[in-house]
């Protein structure tokens, strides 16, 4: 069965302190993996998508890796307002629309 | 360019009664979603288009109902409002096609069914 598990359910942490964020998938062959953030009363705001093992793709302070197993967002010197839910979705190969998505993780970035 | 819109923002319903959460995409993308989020949960699809006229259950369909009359509009439907409708509801869209499709997603309806 595909699925999604991200990890952990949530983050703290200290203004400028760098961590990483887990997205594990279980996918009948890939076809892309997405990172999305979502602010607190907001829709889901797409961030990257990445195709292959090995794929990496940065924004900002963020930076996505792929492996054949799990995706990590990686996030550099953090500020409060890189603070929400940040969402991993996959969507398979035999699927044109489908996403199997993720719980999420909330992260909070304090000042 | 407005993207997906979103309308109401915020309803609240009592038990049986029915309404319409209006959705509209401003991208000519072929491919519309209707997801509901509930806390702690991952998004769940309840309709998807893959353009006017055709319209296909997600994962939870029941209780609810969706057209497709043009590509741009993509309202969907509850009948009899059940508790377990409370939900943030979110509509998307994406071109379709043979790539890794990226979905854009409105503001959400956040509704109370009491």
């Amino acid at each position: 069965e595909d699925q999604v598990t991200q990890s952990p359910e949530a983050l703290r942490l200290q203004e400028g302190e760098s961590s990483s964020l887990n997205c594990s998938y279980t996918v009948s062959g890939l076809r892309g993996l997405f990172w999305y953030r979502q602010d607190p009363g907001k829709g889901p705001e797409f961030l990257f998508t990445l195709y292959s093992a090995g794929e990496e793709k940065e924004k900002e302070r963020l930076k996505a890796t792929l492996t054949k197993k799990e995706s990590f967002l990686h996030i550099t010197a953090p500020k409060p307002e890189d603070s929400a839910t940040y969402l991993c979705a996959v969507q398979a190969r035999d699927s044109n629309y489908q996403l199997i998505w993720g719980a999420g993780t909330k992260l909070i970035i304090k000042p | 360019n407005a993207g997906v819109t979103q309308t109401p923002k915020f309803r609240i319903l009592k038990i049986g009664q029915s309404m319409t959460l209006q959705c509209t995409q401003d991208m000519n993308h072929n491919y519309m979603y209707w997801y509901r989020q509930d806390p702690g949960m991952g998004l769940k699809l309840i309709y998807y288009s893959v353009g006017a006229g055709i319209t296909d259950k997600g994962e939870v369909p029941n209780g609810y109902n969706v057209s497709r009359s043009t590509t741009e509009d993509f309202p969907l439907r509850l009948e009899l409002a059940a508790p377990s409708q409370t939900s943030v509801y979110f509509c998307a869209s994406s071109y379709g096609g043979q790539g890794a499709n990226e979905q854009y997603f409105g503001p959400g309806t956040r509704l109370t069914v009491t």
